[in-house]
């Protein structure tokens, strides 16, 4: 089975400054999806930023950006210029690429406060 | 076009009472997926749908959960005899046909307070 672990329940970060979300995953797969979705008090996930497996050029997304390390299973999320609209519960998720059903596993969260 | 939307936002029942949420998701999507989202448990699949089974493929297999599509784009999750433990918020997530980005977009959710 696959399990999705983010070690840090909470972080926070100055506005403007860099932070970076851990996680890792364990899988057997070789080929799949992982995305971090941030999820503000309205409690919608939003998608940040996806990564397919087999490219092993990390995504990016305007100030948001990965750290995708296949072979260590690790897959961080670096924000950059920190707003305070970034504050949020960020997950990290794994999906298996299937033509569809294949379900989302999520890490436990790790929630972002952003200082003034 | 809209989201997926979910309703009530909040419910409160009394402990034995059935429940049920709707999920109204994106025109064209054909997978519907209900999530149980708690603090101590994070969030784990109930079951999904695919559009042409109006009944649930189970994640989580329980007697008292189960899912049906009425409609294609619509998917009521029924919990009957709620317990203590079913308060969560429960999240609906659909994918499109085709589904090459992997991409789940999810509803706001409906809170569920069991007294």
């Amino acid at each position: 089975a696959q399990t999705v672990t983010q070690s840090q329940p909470e972080m926070s970060v100055q506005e403007a400054e860099t932070v970076t979300l851990s996680c890792t995953y364990d899988t057997s797969e070789s080929d799949y999806y992982l995305f971090w979705y941030k999820q503000p008090p309205s409690r919608q996930m939003i998608l940040v930023i996806r990564q397919e497996a087999y490219k092993q050029q990390n995504a990016t997304e305007n100030r948001f950006s990965v750290n995708f390390q296949k072979a260590a299973k690790s897959f961080s999320l670096k924000i950059s210029d920190s707003q305070l609209g970034d504050a949020a519960m960020y997950f990290c998720a794994y999906r298996r690429r299937e033509t569809s059903g294949s379900r989302l596993t999520f890490g436990e969260g790790t929630q972002l406060t952003v200082n003034p | 076009g809209a989201g997926v939307s979910q309703s009530p936002r909040y419910k409160v029942a009394k402990r034995g009472r059935d429940v049920a949420l709707r999920c109204d998701s994106i025109s064209g999507h054909v997978t519907l997926y209900w999530y149980r989202q708690t603090l101590g448990q994070g969030s784990e699949v109930l079951t999904y749908s695919q559009s042409d089974a109006q009944r649930d493929k189970s994640g989580r297999p329980s007697g008292r959960f189960s899912a049906e599509r009425p409609e294609r784009s619509v998917s009521t999750l029924k919990i009957q005899r709620t317990e203590q433990g079913d308060s969560a918020v429960y999240l609906c997530a659909s994918s499109p046909r085709g589904d090459n980005t992997g991409e789940l977009f999810f509803g706001e959710g409906s809170r569920l307070t069991v007294l």
